[in-house]
């Protein structure tokens, strides 16, 4: 079964950088994912996509702060300098066998 | 550009049934590969995705709520239909229209949600 596994939290300084996780599930670790950005009160805003092979296309306007990274069955969304507007929660977003959409937990970001 | 808008009742009764529109300009649904889709998130919850119909008139569904979806598309009208059956109060939620990109599988571009209460 193709589940996508995100830590509830993170936080990090303002100005600093931090690094979110996104686990694809046992036999799934070729699958590329989405990144999305859900600030407080406001609808999802897509990011990248991340790819098996670490590279990552990045959606129009999404600052160079934002990077995409991966290892294994994991994919990373860094974003770096840290600004205020970055808290919100993130979700990654994949697609399994038969084309259904599958979308991770989702993790809360705090800027201290 | 590409803009969607969700449109549909704010509150309804246990047992009724949903239906919400998608209302969408900057693209055809007429043009080979474009889909739209739906998810909801349940307030303080996760996104969820429902269901999405293709150019071509396929359609996918959630498995977990297939026997309760419809999807359809009035290509004329640029428009795209979710009926969800039997509403219960755990429906309750914003529901979101989106379209993938090009590669037809990233939620790429996404509307501003219209929040759904189901009473009981």
């Amino acid at each position: 079964q193709l589940v996508l596994t995100q830590s509830p939290s993170a936080s990090a300084s303002l100005g600093a950088s931090v690094k979110l996780t996104c686990t694809l599930s046992s036999g799934h670790s070729s699958y590329a994912i989405a990144w999305h950005q859900q600030q407080p009160e406001k609808g999802p805003r897509y990011l990248m996509k991340v790819n098996s092979d670490g590279s990552h296309s990045k959606g129009d306007g999404i600052p160079d702060r934002f990077s995409g990274s991966s290892s294994g069955a994991e994919r990373y969304l860094t974003i770096s300098s840290l600004q205020s507007e970055d808290e919100a929660d993130y979700y990654c977003q994949t697609w399994g066998t038969g084309i259904h959409w599958v979308f991770g937990g989702g993790t809360k970001l705090t800027v201290l | 550009q590409i803009t969607l808008k969700e449109s549909g009742p704010t509150l309804v009764k246990a047992t009724q049934t949903l239906t919400l529109t998608c209302s969408f300009s900057g693209f055809s649904l007429s043009t080979s590969g474009v889909g739209v889709g739906w998810i909801r998130q349940p307030p303080g919850k996760a996104l969820e995705w429902l269901a999405l119909i293709y150019w071509d008139d396929d359609k996918r569904y959630s498995p977990s709520l297939k026997s309760r979806l419809t999807i359809t598309k009035d290509t004329s009208k640029n428009q795209v239909v979710l009926t969800m059956t039997n509403m219960d109060p755990v429906d309750t939620a914003t529901y979101y229209c989106a379209r993938p990109g090009e590669s037809g599988l990233e939620f790429e571009y996404w509307g501003q949600g219209t929040p759904v209460t189901v009473s009981s």
